[in-house]
């Protein structure tokens, strides 16, 4: 069974506009922490932002910001006015407390951001 | 600057010639992970390490091996290359394994073709 889902295979949005990322994840565990990563067509892997299962409020880091939803098991990233250096993969990444030796990843969402 | 430093960034090889992608991290991190990366199947653990001399399997072993002799290093080694090993390399560290808050860095990425 998929541990992490992203449906979203690809996204446009336009410049200054807002995007919401999709991410879901399945764990029994009670603690863990949720990741995004972002990928430009460099390659790189940038990481973008993270959010503990017990965080009680939504991460953010200045555009990036987490819509967190506990019980739906899901772990939304919003992209504030969208800019044209968004254009990228964006993964979304999970890892549990008691199988912290690994890193999950969804398969990942392309965004391409129109002027 | 802390880094993630993976060579070669590109190489192309034949199948059966044997190769190593180097890692190394300047972060004093614990734990340093392997990923391979696919079209359409997100990123997959092939071998991580918790700490000097200690190495396990992830999701995707076969055909590669590892060593973990000093803590900076983690080499990727392909004894014998096949074609579908073709894909793009990520070495990734983190401070402990024991963290779920623990965001992974990652190299910028090895991108290997076997003919």
């Amino acid at each position: 069974a998929q541990k992490i889902t992203q449906t979203q295979p690809g996204m446009f949005v336009q410049e200054k506009e807002a995007v919401t990322l999709d991410c879901t994840y399945d764990t029994s565990d009670p603690s863990y922490g949720l990741f995004w990563y972002k990928q430009p067509s460099s390659g790189e892997m940038i990481f973008l932002i993270y959010q503990g299962s017990y965080d009680q409020q939504n991460a953010t880091e200045g555009r990036y910001s987490l819509n967190f939803q506990k019980a739906r098991k899901s772990a939304n990233l919003v992209i504030s006015a969208s800019q044209l250096g968004d254009s990228a993969m964006y993964f979304c990444a999970f890892r549990e407390r008691y199988n912290t030796d690994k890193l999950i990843f969804g398969t990942g969402t392309r965004l391409q951001v129109f002027p | 600057e802390a880094q993630v430093t993976q060579n070669p960034r590109y190489l192309i090889t034949v199948t059966g010639k044997k190769l190593t992608v180097t890692c190394s991290q300047n972060m004093n991190h614990e734990y340093m992970s392997w990923y391979r990366q696919d079209p359409g199947l997100g990123l997959r653990q092939i071998y991580y390490s918790m700490n000097v001399e200690v190495t396990d399997k992830g999701d995707v072993p076969e055909g590669y091996k590892v060593s973990r002799k000093e803590k900076r290093n983690f080499p990727l080694i392909l004894e014998s290359p096949s074609p579908n090993q073709t894909s793009l390399y990520f070495c990734a560290s983190s401070l402990s394994r024991g963290l779920e808050n623990s965001p992974l860095h990652f190299g910028n990425g090895t991108r290997l073709t076997v003919t």
